[in-house]
């Protein structure tokens, strides 16, 4: 099975930083890579699909580029509502496999 | 867009099994797919398997062969996934959760079943 690794696990920033997080296949999904984001007790949330694709209602200072083997998920202003953990999961083929995961903490 | 509702939390014992169900309602159910997913405390999701109800053949992780099954009833728009021989590393909240029309994400989720298998 392809495994997903994010970098990295966590991460502190301040309001106004711009983040970056990085997803690596362990073979190559083309474009199939989605990235949500889960704040506690909640369901996670789809915010890019296809790689690059942005979700309706997600906000712009989200975008994710790569294709292949490896993504990455940017944050352009990080804002108080975008502390989470954010996850990427491969989509080309079951399974499905998320990646562990990148907590996004305030610094 | 659509709303899955699941059912309630349950606490089961060793050995035995638990069958979530997952009700959709407020858009196609027939030809979209839906995943069952589940986080256990303090990790992230793992995809356990999935179906497209017009199609009668799930999919599902390796992982799980032989412990989970993944059944829907188009007559009621729900979809089940049972998973059996529980042990206490099946603690988890279990969501579903529905792909967008070409399986690139899921875009509707559930609210989440927890449950918890304690003797």
């Amino acid at each position: 099975d392809i495994q997903m690794t994010q970098s990295p696990s966590t991460l502190a920033a301040y309001v106004g930083d711009r983040v970056t997080i990085t997803c690596r296949a362990s073979q190559s999904i083309n474009k199939w890579l989605a990235w949500y984001q889960q704040k506690p007790g909640k369901a996670p949330k789809l915010l890019i699909s296809k790689a690059s694709n942005l979700e309706d209602g997600v906000p712009e200072r989200f975008s994710g580029t790569g294709s292949g083997t490896e993504f990455t998920l940017t944050i352009s202003s990080l804002q108080p509502d975008d502390f989470a953990t954010y996850y990427c999961q491969k989509c080309n083929t079951s399974p499905y496999t998320f990646g562990q995961g990148t907590k996004v903490e305030i610094k | 867009q659509v709303q899955l509702v699941q059912s309630g939390a349950e606490v089961k014992a060793p050995g035995s099994s638990v069958k979530v169900s997952c009700k959709a309602s407020g858009g196609p159910f027939n030809t979209y797919a839906i995943g069952w997913m589940r986080q256990a405390p303090g990790q992230g999701p793992e995809w356990m398997g999935g179906i497209i109800p017009m199609f009668p053949t799930p999919n599902h992780a390796q992982k799980f062969q032989g412990r989970v099954t993944i059944s829907a009833d188009e007559s009621t728009t729900t979809v089940y996934m049972e998973l059996t021989s529980l042990t206490s590393e099946d603690t988890a909240v279990y969501y579903c959760a529905r792909a967008k029309y070409d399986s690139s994400g899921y875009d509707s989720w559930g609210l989440g079943t927890l449950v918890i298998v304690s003797s």
